[in-house]
């Protein structure tokens, strides 16, 4: 079994502030790893995949980061809007496995 | 591009009822898979189809629980009978199945499922 986990399981943050949260998965036989935004009511989007160690990626005032081999991965809101209000979740696939997701990290930003 | 669709997007019944979910893929997706999501947890894989072929349905609780996709295009899930713990959101999501690092998956906006 291959344990994804996600922390803080939830955040609020205010209007206009920055945060950060985490994503940790075993280090071995690493193959990729996804980031999701879930939005309620919504389809979840897929933000970024990441395959090798050191990727940084960047969409909009989001950007993620991967450490391969001690099994982590940040993923970052830069002047946070309510509209990045959402689950955040990751997912991790080693080789030849099925993608295996964390619990998520729910993000409220408050006006 | 049209999205995943799935259908109902909520659904409510007593416990050992029978429940049918539908999902039709991005058009051209080889990959087919049925996640689902427990509150609070993440999402997990009940079954994976490549075309109308299975290739993981490991997690899946056979003796309650049924998927099939026929034509290698849409597909049900079945659930009968259902259980108080099988309430959740079933998602359906695609991918085109071949070797691309930079290609997340497509997901439908799920069904919610409640067991009363």
């Amino acid at each position: 079994i291959l344990n994804v986990e996600q922390s803080p399981q939830s955040l609020h943050v205010q209007e206009g502030d920055s945060t950060n949260f985490t994503c940790s998965f075993p280090s071995s036989n690493f193959y990729a790893l996804h980031w999701y935004r879930w939005e309620t009511a919504k389809s979840p989007e897929a933000l970024f995949v990441m395959t090798l160690n050191g990727d940084e990626k960047k969409k909009g005032r989001i950007s993620a980061t991967l450490n391969t081999k001690e099994g982590y991965s940040y993923l970052y809101i830069k002047g946070s809007q309510p509209e990045d209000s959402a689950t955040y979740l990751c997912a991790y696939k080693a080789a030849g496995n099925k993608l295996t997701f964390g619990g998520g990290t729910r993000v409220l930003v408050k006006p | 591009e049209a999205g995943v669709a799935q259908s109902p997007r909520y659904k409510i019944i007593e416990k050992r009822q029978s429940v049918a979910f539908w999902c039709n893929p991005i058009s051209g997706h080889a990959t087919l898979y049925w996640y689902q999501q427990i509150l609070g947890q993440g999402p997990k894989l009940l079954i994976q189809f490549q075309n109308n072929g299975v290739v993981d349905d490991s997690q899946l609780p056979k003796d309650r629980f049924s998927a099939e996709r026929l034509k290698g295009v849409d597909s049900t899930l079945k659930i009968q009978p259902a259980k108080l713990e099988d309430s959740a959101v079933y998602l359906c999501a695609s991918s085109p199945g071949r070797v691309n690092l930079n290609y997340g998956y497509t997901f439908g906006s799920g069904t919610r499922l409640t067991v009363v």
